[in-house]
Parts: structure tokens; C-alpha cells; sequence
């Protein structure tokens, strides 16, 4: 069964910081990734994706993350930090021919200025 | 429409009541899903739609949930005699097809409260 961990609950930074959010995911074959950003109130949007190929993927909002197939990891970066950013983070696996999304249970993120 | 619409946004009930929530996904997307969220969790599958078809339930707790779609793009979900555990954000996304790897739209939810 495919799963994913997401290892910090919750992460401060500072304004102009960079950042970077883990993720590790099990499942047996290559995967599909996605890292969403739930903000207070809102519904939850689609940051980046992986699929196959280039394993740094670009998303929005000036995010990337980077599939490390032997680290089972699609960590989320964002080189500087802005305090709009604040929200939560859900780090998501998809198997090849299946359409169940599994989520992990987030990390919410913290701006300081 | 323009994104997935979920009502009602709030859901007061009391325990042992039947409750109904719908979801009105993005025209044109043949799949839907349903997931639940509790305070400080990811959202937690439980089912998901292709066309009319359930073709995966395994996420549903138990008998006392379920959920239609008869016609292909609005769904229902049904939880009978509800109980305090079920109070929850319950989430409807959408996605275009197999095509699109599995990339889901989300509604912003119908939160229930159960008391």
C-alpha cells in the first residue's frame, strides 16, 4: 500500500529564509508526487507535480521539489521565503494506474518577520 | 462551473441524525473524490468515483457512509446516524481523467459538526 510521511508537524522561518519541507513516500514503483498548500479557509491547491523525467520540478509561487527515487523523498523548497506563504502543506502520492491520492498529514508552516 | 462546489459549507447536526452533503464538481471531469479531514490530519481518503461508478469505496469507515453520483457529475454523500466521531471537513475533488496523473481540483469543504 502506498504511503506517505511527512516528518515535521510544524516549521517556523523567517521572512526571506529559505525553506525546505520533507516528504518520503513508500510505494513500489515509480510513482506519481504532488505537493499541495491548503491556506487558512481556502481549499486545497496544487503546488507541483512529478510524473517522470526531469526529477526538479517547478510549481508555483516560486516553489520546487526534487524526486530522489533512492531516497524515497520529494522534499519542497522555496529559496526565500515570503510571509504569504504561511499555510499548510500536504505532501501527496499517486501509483501508476490507480487513481487513489494518499495523502500526509501536513506541516504547517510559520513566517516570521 | 468554474471549480468544484461543495454545500453546504457548515453542517450543524445532532448525533444520530442523517446528513447528505453535496459536491458539484468541474464541468467535464469524469472523476471524483471524496476525502475527510480532521483538525491537525491530511485528508483521508474514502472514495472515489469514475463516471457513475464507485470503483474505489475502501476508504469508507463503514455502513453508516455512503455515496452516489447517478449521472455522472454531482455526487452525494450520505452518512446515516451520525455520530460525534464523524465531525470533520469533508473535502470533494475532481480530476479531468487518467490522463492528467491523478491531479486533483478541491472544493473548500463542508465542515460538520456532529454534537
Amino acid at each position: 500500500a502506498q504511503s506517505v510521511t511527512q516528518p515535521d508537524i510544524h516549521i517556523t522561518v523567517s521572512e526571506g529564509a529559505s525553506l525546505e519541507l520533507r516528504c518520503n513516500y513508500s510505494y513500489g514503483a515509480t510513482p506519481y508526487l504532488f505537493w499541495y498548500v491548503q491556506s487558512p479557509g481556502q481549499g486545497l491547491q496544487l503546488l507541483l507535480k512529478y510524473f517522470s523525467g526531469d526529477t526538479l520540478v517547478q510549481g508555483i509561487k516560486g516553489f520546487e521539489a526534487e524526486f530522489k527515487r533512492s531516497q524515497s523523498s520529494f522534499n519542497l523548497r522555496k529559496p526565500s521565503v515570503h510571509w504569504s506563504d504561511a499555510a499548510e502543506y500536504f505532501c501527496a502520492v499517486r501509483g501508476g494506474g490507480y487513481q487513489k491520492v494518499t495523502f500526509g498529514t501536513g506541516t504547517k508552516l510559520q513566517v516570521i518577520p | 462551473g468554474a471549480g468544484v462546489s461543495q454545500t453546504p459549507s457548515n453542517k450543524v447536526t445532532e448525533k444520530g441524525k442523517y446528513v447528505e452533503l453535496r459536491c458539484d464538481p468541474i464541468s467535464g471531469h469524469t472523476a471524483l473524490y471524496w476525502y475527510r479531514q480532521s483538525l491537525g490530519q491530511g485528508p483521508e481518503f474514502l472514495i472515489y468515483f469514475q463516471g457513475t461508478g464507485a470503483a474505489d469505496d475502501s476508504g469508507l469507515p463503514n455502513d453508516r457512509f455512503f455515496a452516489v453520483r447517478p449521472e455522472g457529475s454531482v455526487s452525494t454523500l450520505k452518512i446515516q446516524r451520525t455520530e460525534r466521531g464523524d465531525s470533520a471537513v469533508y473535502l470533494c475533488a475532481s480530476s479531468a481523467s487518467a490522463a492528467n496523473h491523478g491531479e486533483l481540483f478541491f472544493g473548500e469543504g463542508s465542515r460538520l459538526t456532529v454534537l
